[in-house]
């Protein structure tokens, strides 16, 4: 079974500057897709980005990056230019390409506090 | 479009009592899934469904009982609630043949059992 681990429980960034999530993960699959997601203190769930794993090119959207580093199983989010509304839990996500459930396994989470 | 929506919002229940969590979509989406969220422990799945008239256990499904008899709605049922079951219960969706997309989720529910 597929287990994503997240290694950072809590990081912190000060306004403006940039921070780097971490997320690993363990599968025997070759493809399979990644995300990270984001959860305000509203509780509702928010796609960051996503990674197809036969991509070798870095997801990017606006301030939000990856870094996907395959033969390693790495999956880390790096946010640019950190803004106050960017306070969050971060959870790290897999998928398996393969048919069926289309289940996401997901990472305990990192909170990011951002500092003014 | 309302997208995923969860009855109720909260909910507060005594040891043994039993209900029952709405989840609907209207986005036509095939596969429904049940996730609790427990403070340290990220998301779990609990049950999914593919398809109407489809449902499957998760990770997590000791406890639960759901059923899909519309393709819009989901229902995570528990029986005899218990002190463990107090989470954050949240309701996602997905098309059919997903890929790279993304599950839309519900606000969640939160559960206390006393």
């Amino acid at each position: 079974a597929q287990t994503v681990t997240q290694s950072q429980p809590e990081m912190s960034v000060q306004e403006a500057e940039t921070v780097t999530l971490s997320c690993t993960y363990d599968t025997s699959e070759s493809d399979y897709y990644l995300f990270w997601y984001k959860q305000p203190p509203s509780r509702q769930m928010i796609l960051v980005i996503r990674q197809e794993a036969y991509k070798q090119q870095n997801a990017t959207e606006n301030r939000f990056s990856v870094n996907f580093q395959k033969a390693a199983k790495s999956f880390s989010l790096k946010i640019s230019d950190s803004q106050l509304g960017d306070a969050a839990m971060y959870f790290c996500a897999y998928r398996s390409a393969q048919g069926g459930s289309e289940k996401l396994v997901f990472g305990k989470g990192t909170k990011l506090t951002v500092n003014p | 479009n309302a997208g995923v929506t969860q009855t109720p919002k909260f909910r507060v229940l005594k040891t043994g009592q039993s209900m029952t969590l709405l989840c609907a979509q209207d986005m036509n989406h095939e596969y429904m899934y049940w996730y609790r969220q427990d403070p340290g422990m990220g998301l779990r799945l609990i049950h999914y469904s593919v398809g109407e008239g489809t449902t499957a256990k998760g990770e997590v499904p000791d406890g639960y009982n759901v059923s899909r008899l519309k393709k819009q709605n989901f229902l995570l049922g528990l029986e005899s609630a218990a002190p463990s079951q107090t989470s954050v219960y949240f309701c996602a969706s997905t098309p059919v043949r997903t890929g790279k997309n993304e599950q839309f989720f519900g606000p969640g529910t939160r559960l206390t059992v006393l």
